[in-house]
C-alpha cells in the first residue's frame, strides 16, 4: 500500500528558478491538498483540488500553479522561486469532503531551499 | 479566514506526567475538529475526528473531548512517555479544506 508520495524529498534552487513537487496518491481520493509549513505559522493551505481538473486557492495561493489532469497526481509549481518559498510542503489527499469528518493523509514532506 | 487558536505554544514534561492542551475555534458553522500527532520529518498522523458536541475519542493513553457550544477540544495524554514528544495539531473541517492550528510542541523528558 503505497499511499502518499511526495517527490522530490530534498531540494535545493536557485531564486528565479521553476520548481515542481510531485505528489501521487494510489487510494483513488478525490480530494487532494498542498500545505506549506513554516515556523511560527503551522499548515497553511496553498491549492487543494476536489476531483480531476477542478482546484482551488488555499490562504497562500501566490506564486505557486497547480493542476490535477488526473485524480492520482496533484503536481504543486513554483514559477519563479523566491526566498520566502523556502519551507516545507506537504501534500494530503481525503476520500470526501472533510466537513463530513473525513480524515485527510499527509506525504512525508519535500524540503525545499531557495537560495 | 477560521481562526483556530492552539495552547500551550509549547510544553515541557517529566516522564510519567499526565498532560493536556487545547483547540479553541469559532463555534459557529462547526462541521469536525480533527487532531493530528506530528513527529519532525515524518507525517503528520491523525488521531482523531469528531463531529458531535460532545464527542469523546480515546486510543490508548491519548484522549480528547470537544465542545462545538463553546469552541473548545481538549487533548489528554496520560502518563506521558519519551515517544510522545510531538507537535500535536489541532484543524477545524470546514466547507471543503481543514484550517490547522499552530500546534503544541510536546517535549516529554525522561
Amino acid at each position: 500500500d503505497a499511499g502518499i508520495t511526495q517527490s522530490p524529498r530534498y531540494k535545493i534552487t536557485e531564486t528565479g528558478r521553476q520548481v515542481t513537487l510531485m505528489c501521487h496518491q494510489t487510494w483513488s481520493h478525490s480530494y487532494m491538498f498542498w500545505y506549506r509549513q513554516d515556523l511560527g505559522h503551522g499548515l497553511r493551505l496553498i491549492y487543494y483540488s476536489a476531483a480531476a481538473d477542478i482546484t482551488d486557492k488555499g490562504e497562500v495561493p501566490d506564486g505557486y500553479v497547480v493542476s490535477r489532469s488526473k485524480t492520482e497526481n496533484f503536481p504543486l509549481t513554483l514559477e519563479s522561486a523566491t526566498r520566502s518559498q523556502t519551507s516545507v510542503y506537504f501534500c494530503a489527499s481525503s476520500e470526501s469532503e472533510v466537513l463530513s469528518g473525513n480524515t485527510i493523509y499527509f506525504g512525508e514532506g519535500s524540503w525545499l531551499t531557495v537560495v | 479566514i477560521l481562526n483556530v487558536e492552539q495552547s500551550p505554544q509549547s510544553l515541557h514534561v517529566q516522564e510519567g506526567d499526565s498532560t493536556n492542551f487545547t483547540c479553541s475555534f469559532p463555534s459557529s458553522n462547526f462541521y469536525a475538529l480533527h487532531w493530528y500527532r506530528w513527529e519532525t520529518a515524518k507525517s503528520p498522523e491523525a488521531l482523531f475526528v469528531m463531529t458531535l458536541n460532545g464527542d469523546e475519542k480515546k486510543k490508548g493513553r491519548i484522549s480528547a473531548t470537544l465542545n462545538t457550544k463553546e469552541g473548545y477540544s481538549y487533548l489528554y495524554i496520560k502518563g506521558s512517555q519519551p515517544e510522545d514528544s510531538a507537535t500535536y495539531l489541532c484543524a477545524l473541517g470546514g466547507s471543503e479544506k481543514l484550517v490547522f492550528g499552530k500546534g503544541t510542541k510536546l517535549t516529554v523528558n525522561p
